[in-house]
């Protein structure tokens, strides 16, 4: 069965660095996601992708994070400048084409890479 | 504003007991899609399942079954004769219709301890 994956599944970094969290999603899918999980807490959105822009973001989304597809498979989320909260849980997340009729609006989500900034 | 209540925080039961997890919503949507996912110890996130808003049909699978409840706004899980593999944070969630990002809501999860 088709999955979303995620590289690396554990980043470890120094504050200030910058990181790129990679995914996968699934091939035939054409919206993308990325959520954030801080250690204990609720799943939050970040990002919506959809036709090689931005759709959606949420207030937690400033100008230290971007989004990008560089192919046509892989779908990168890029931290300019680490903070220390920006520790978390990533989740990426892909789904087809949700509202049209025959399709769903499930998500589905990759392993998560666990971000720690030391 | 989409929301999602999750009240109980925590739930610790016996193998082989029934256990029910609560999930309340508020939409202004009048179609929206509710979801669980199971979060295991490992982290990931696992899709159980979705229900659209007009199927207000109860569903079954297996040990598994949720009901919805739109008069409520409910949309409980039952998790019959428990196993220790279903230890996890059970997360409900909320997709409005026209908006397949920002109103993808979580709730705060649940984190059930199944005990042998």
């Amino acid at each position: 069965e088709p999955e979303v994956t995620q590289t690396p599944s554990h980043q470890v970094t120094q504050m200030g660095q910058e990181v790129i969290l990679r995914c996968v999603p699934i091939s035939n899918h054409l919206y993308f996601y990325w959520y954030r999980q801080i250690l204990g807490q609720k799943v939050e959105f970040l990002v919506s992708f959809y036709n090689n822009e931005i759709s959606e973001k949420s207030e937690i989304f400033d100008d230290q994070f971007s989004v990008e597809r560089p192919d046509g498979s892989n779908f990168t989320l890029k931290i300019r400048s680490t903070k220390l909260e920006d520790s978390a849980m990533y989740f990426c997340a892909s789904n087809d084409a949700p509202g049209l009729a025959g399709h769903t609006d499930t998500q589905y989500f990759g392993p998560g890479t666990r971000l720690t900034v030391l | 504003a989409q929301k999602v209540t999750q009240a109980q925080t925590e739930i610790s039961v016996v193998e082989k007991e029934d256990v029910t997890l609560d999930c309340v919503y508020e939409t202004r949507d009048t179609t929206y899609y509710l979801f669980w996912y199971k979060q295991p110890p490992s982290g990931e996130l696992v899709f159980l399942i979705r229900r659209n808003s007009f199927d207000e049909q109860n569903e079954i699978s297996g040990r598994y079954s949720w009901n919805f409840q739109k008069s409520t706004s409910s949309f409980n899980f039952t998790i019959t004769a428990s196993q220790v593999v279903d230890s996890a944070v059970y997360f409900c969630a909320l997709s409005g219709r026209d908006n397949y990002g920002q109103n993808f809501v979580f709730g705060p999860g649940t984190r059930l301890s199944v005990l042998p």
